[in-house]
């Protein structure tokens, strides 16, 4: 049973247009949500958190929003740069610790 | 210092081998964790430390150990492994279990011969 799914396996967007990551969740006892970045060879990086008392966060050009009642949240990247080219992976915490989604491949062409 | 180092970054190792993953943070983060990622897939969860003491095993084979000799040093060893449990080896820390964010580091890239 997927508890975090990320339907797009990968998603292309033009240098300086924004960026939209999508993440579908089913289990109802996460207490907050990340987003972590990975590119090959490396670990993933923590980009952005949001509790599951808030509906959006910011911090810089990485906004995410939070929709409890469609248990949906997505991370904007605005605007996107090519060093934004990396797989996504939308995760959710609770007391079982981190759930991880499948992931995103975020392309951006210049 | 928000680094998680991890060595080897690369080891091949035969199936009667022994050998080691170390892990090493200084935030003074009070978590580690062990993951395993296979290509194209997410991380999975392995062990879970809290305070110097193991707290989640995710069922993982005993040909897995881990140890945590202090709280900036955690170890994974390796005995009679299979050629399926070629991956990359995750190491993480966080501020305590949850809900913190957790740091990751490089990875060690395991391949079992």
């Amino acid at each position: 049973d997927q508890q975090v799914k990320q339907n797009s396996p990968s998603l292309s967007v033009q240098e300086g247009r924004i960026s939209i990551l999508n993440c579908d969740y089913t289990n109802s006892m996460f207490d907050y949500f990340l987003w972590y970045k990975k590119y090959p060879a490396e670990g993933p990086t923590f980009l952005i958190s949001i509790s599951s008392i808030k509906d959006k966060n910011e911090d810089g050009r990485f906004t995410v929003f939070l929709n409890k009642s469609a248990k949906h949240l997505s991370l904007h990247i605005v605007p996107s740069q090519p060093g934004d080219s990396a797989v996504y992976f939308c995760v959710g915490g609770g007391a079982d610790g981190l759930t991880f989604g499948k992931g995103t491949h975020l392309i951006i062409q210049p | 210092d928000t680094e998680v180092t991890q060595t080897p970054k690369h080891l091949v190792m035969g199936m009667t081998n022994k050998k080691s993953l170390k892990c090493e943070q200084h935030m003074g983060h009070r978590a580690m964790y062990w993951y395993k990622q296979k290509a194209k897939k997410p991380p999975e969860l392995m062990f879970v430390y809290s305070y110097e003491k193991l707290s989640i095993n995710e069922s993982v084979p005993s040909r897995f150990s881990p140890e945590c000799p202090n709280s900036s040093l955690l170890n994974l060893h390796l005995h009679a492994l299979q050629p399926e449990d070629s991956a990359l080896y995750l190491c993480a820390s966080s501020q305590d279990w949850t809900p913190y964010e957790q740091y990751f580091g490089p990875g060690t890239r395991l391949t079992v011969t």
